[in-house]
């Protein structure tokens, strides 16, 4: 089945960037989407369709997705962007069509 | 709002069974798939299946083919999960999840099951 990988952790200093990287095999043919889970709390989409934004999540966020890679990129990080986020795809070809990647823990300094 | 609300938790002895539901509201039940995915203390999050609220129609991860069935109750724009021959290793939190388009909109608030004896 096909697997993503994510860092397990990316630390960074307030008002500075994030990016969060999704490796998968010609990810870059696949649709990458992005949630935001904090401590005690369900998942919330970020990012869906490797760049789009859903009403309500802020400009600071914003995806990319090329080759073997997608990426995740916080702008101006905040305290409150402190979470972890997991990349995810769909994956026709598979029983297992939901595709998660292992996730990341980002650490606001 | 969209919203989807999540019965409560449950302790499970080893072998038992457990049912879940989702109630949906704010939306038309029948318009948007619904997936259940599970998440154990400290790891990430694990797909296991989805439901066509319209037709009824069911995917299953293969890990839980056999043991996991999901149905609905269209009347009343719920969703059930139920998972049988419970262990250990099943013990986590259960979120029922609105997709489309191949992710996933919204999640419920999550149930927490523990398989303990």
């Amino acid at each position: 089945s096909y697997v993503l990988t994510q860092p397990p952790s990316v630390s960074v200093a307030p008002g500075q960037t994030a990016r969060i990287t999704c490796g998968g095999n010609n990810i870059g043919s696949k649709s990458v989407h992005w949630y935001q889970q904090k401590p005690g709390q369900a998942p919330v989409l970020v990012v869906y369709d490797d760049s789009d934004r859903p009403s309500g999540i802020p400009e600071r966020f914003s995806g990319s997705n090329s080759g073997n890679t997608a990426t995740l990129t916080i702008s101006r990080v905040e305290a409150g962007d402190e979470a972890d986020y997991y990349c995810q795809v769909w994956d026709s070809s598979s029983d297992h069509p939901y595709v998660f990647g292992t996730g990341t823990k980002v650490t606001v300094l | 709002q969209v919203q989807l609300v999540q019965s409560g938790a449950e302790v499970k002895k080893p072998g038992a069974s457990v049912k879940v539901s989702c109630k949906a509201s704010g939306y038309t039940f029948t318009s948007y798939d619904i997936n259940w995915v599970r998440q154990a203390t400290g790891q990430g999050l694990e797909w296991m299946g989805w439901m066509n609220p319209n037709s009824g129609n069911t995917g299953y991860a293969q890990k839980f083919q056999g043991r996991v069935t999901m149905t609905r109750n269209t009347s009343i724009s719920t969703a059930y999960m139920e998972l049988s021959s419970l262990r250990s290793e099943d013990t986590a939190v259960y979120y029922c999840a609105r997709g489309r388009d191949g992710y996933i909109l919204g999640w419920g608030q999550g149930t927490l099951v523990t398989v303990s004896s």
